[in-house]
């Protein structure tokens, strides 16, 4: 079992340039989720996808963000254009069901914008 | 609405001694209620769950929880400490009845003396 896949685990860009992070689920899961976390504001929420149709996305920041989950085993969250406040560990999860279920985080990708 | 608060930010134990952190939930609904584990640099790693079924719930690690509907806690604890265990702990809420959102705690970083 390769757990929730993530891509890359680092990434340093300079502000003002598009940002790509990607997720593989769990095979199986139908649910999915992109979380954001820094120490001002800890794990934060930013979209949810169910069998890969977007239901939430009240946490996405701004407009400069966007994501996308063409099909069951990937999904990317892009940040265009970056700037040094989006500097944070971004966390894909997902499960098998949305409601109550466990969820399996990925190993997160730091993202630094200078 | 759901919230959760961790009493402590920080708890120091002596290698070998019993860890305690506390838990305090709030929500309308039953719960379903989990403990994550976050080793520097990592995702966050399931550590038990609790969904209605037995008030103490082991997990990994020798961890485990009860679940005092009473004292609207879920305190988790272990017998013995030991040097791998030190990292950030969070508590996490989630609705039974079918809402995806986790609710997270702020965290508590538990470190392990020698």
């Amino acid at each position: 079992d390769a757990g929730v896949i993530q891509s890359p685990r680092h990434e340093v860009t300079e502000m003002g340039q598009e940002v790509t992070l990607r997720c593989k689920p769990i095979s199986g899961h139908n649910s999915l989720f992109w979380y954001r976390q820094t120490m001002m504001r800890g794990l934060e929420l930013l979209i949810y996808f169910n069998n890969n149709v977007p239901i939430d996305d009240s946490g996405m920041p701004e407009d400069r963000f966007s994501a996308k989950m063409p099909n069951a085993s990937f999904s990317t969250l892009k940040i265009q254009p970056s700037e040094p406040r989006d500097s944070a560990v971004y966390f894909c999860a997902s499960t098998p069901s949305g409601g109550g279920y466990e969820q399996y985080f990925g190993p997160g990708t730091r993202l630094t914008v200078t | 609405a759901q919230s959760v608060t961790q009493l402590d930010s920080h708890v120091s134990v002596s290698e070998g001694t019993p860890v305690l952190l506390r838990c305090n939930y709030s929500s309308s609904y039953s719960p379903s209620l989990f403990w994550y584990v976050q080793h520097p640099n990592k995702g966050l790693q399931l550590l038990l769950k609790y969904t209605s079924a037995a008030t103490l719930v082991k997990g990994i690690n020798g961890f485990e929880a009860e679940f005092k509907k009473s004292e609207t806690s879920f305190h988790l604890t272990k017998p013995s400490a030991h040097m791998s265990d030190a990292a950030e702990y969070f508590c996490v809420v989630s609705e039974q009845s079918g809402t995806y959102k986790y609710i997270f705690g702020t965290g508590t970083r538990l470190k392990v003396l020698a």
